[in-house]
């Protein structure tokens, strides 16, 4: 059984740039999350994705948006960066919404 | 604000001394989830607890949940420096978890 995947595991960009985050779900979850995590802080929800529909948001701008594929696979997409988007951006997939959520080992992204 | 409270945020201690983790919300959660998380990884499930007043161990560590399931506790015994780590509690809420601020905890040998 493979666990979830993240990809890149780093990145770097430049202000006002836009960036793509891909996850790869455990093999039989249908549901994804995506957390932004600042530097010495917890994991921040910005949304959710259950068979491929949107399941939830968090206090995150429209320029947070993302997409589930038939296969459950993610990508979270981030336009017009900002300084404060540097963080680490975890994604975990779960068998439903409301089942345990197991974690990528997410993807650095420093914006300068 | 942060809705699930965390205290200490950090802490560290010698090999051998035992801790108390708190993790405290004025609000009701489904369940509660204890995670680990090392430098450059993602979170490790450590537990789950649903029932109130729920108490589970997992080797040195005990977890609890409150009785009206707005809090929990995490207990190590003779902490030892693999132990080092943020410690992060998560609520679940509408399907969604909603995360404490985290606990450093550095075990020094």
């Amino acid at each position: 059984e493979t666990g979830v995947t993240q990809s890149p595991t780093h990145l770097i960009k430049t202000r006002g740039q836009q960036v793509t985050l891909r996850c790869s779900s455990q093999s039989g979850h249908n549901t994804v999350s995506w957390y932004q995590q600042a530097l010495g802080q917890g994991p921040q929800f910005i949304f959710q994705y259950y068979r491929e529909e949107e399941n939830g948001r968090g206090n995150f701008p429209p320029r947070f948006s993302g997409l589930q594929f038939p296969n459950y696979s993610s990508e979270l997409n981030v336009n017009a960066l900002e300084l404060d988007d540097s963080a680490l951006y975890l994604c975990a997939s779960s068998w439903g919404p409301p089942e345990t959520q197991y974690f990528g080992p997410g993807t650095r992204l420093l914006v300068l | 604000t942060q809705l699930l409270e965390q205290s200490p945020q950090f802490l560290s201690i010698q090999e051998g001394e035992n801790l108390t983790v708190y993790c405290n919300s004025s609000s009701v959660f489904s369940s509660l989830q204890w995670y680990r998380q090392e430098p450059g990884e993602g979170p490790v499930l450590l537990v789950t607890v649903v029932t109130g007043g729920e108490v589970k161990k997992l080797k040195r560590l005990t977890f609890q949940f409150g009785d009206a399931r707005k809090d929990s506790s995490l207990h190590i015994t003779a902490a030892q420096p693999g132990d080092t780590g943020l410690y992060l509690c998560a609520g679940m809420k509408g399907g969604k978890l909603i995360f404490g601020q985290g606990t450093e905890l550095s075990v020094k040998p």
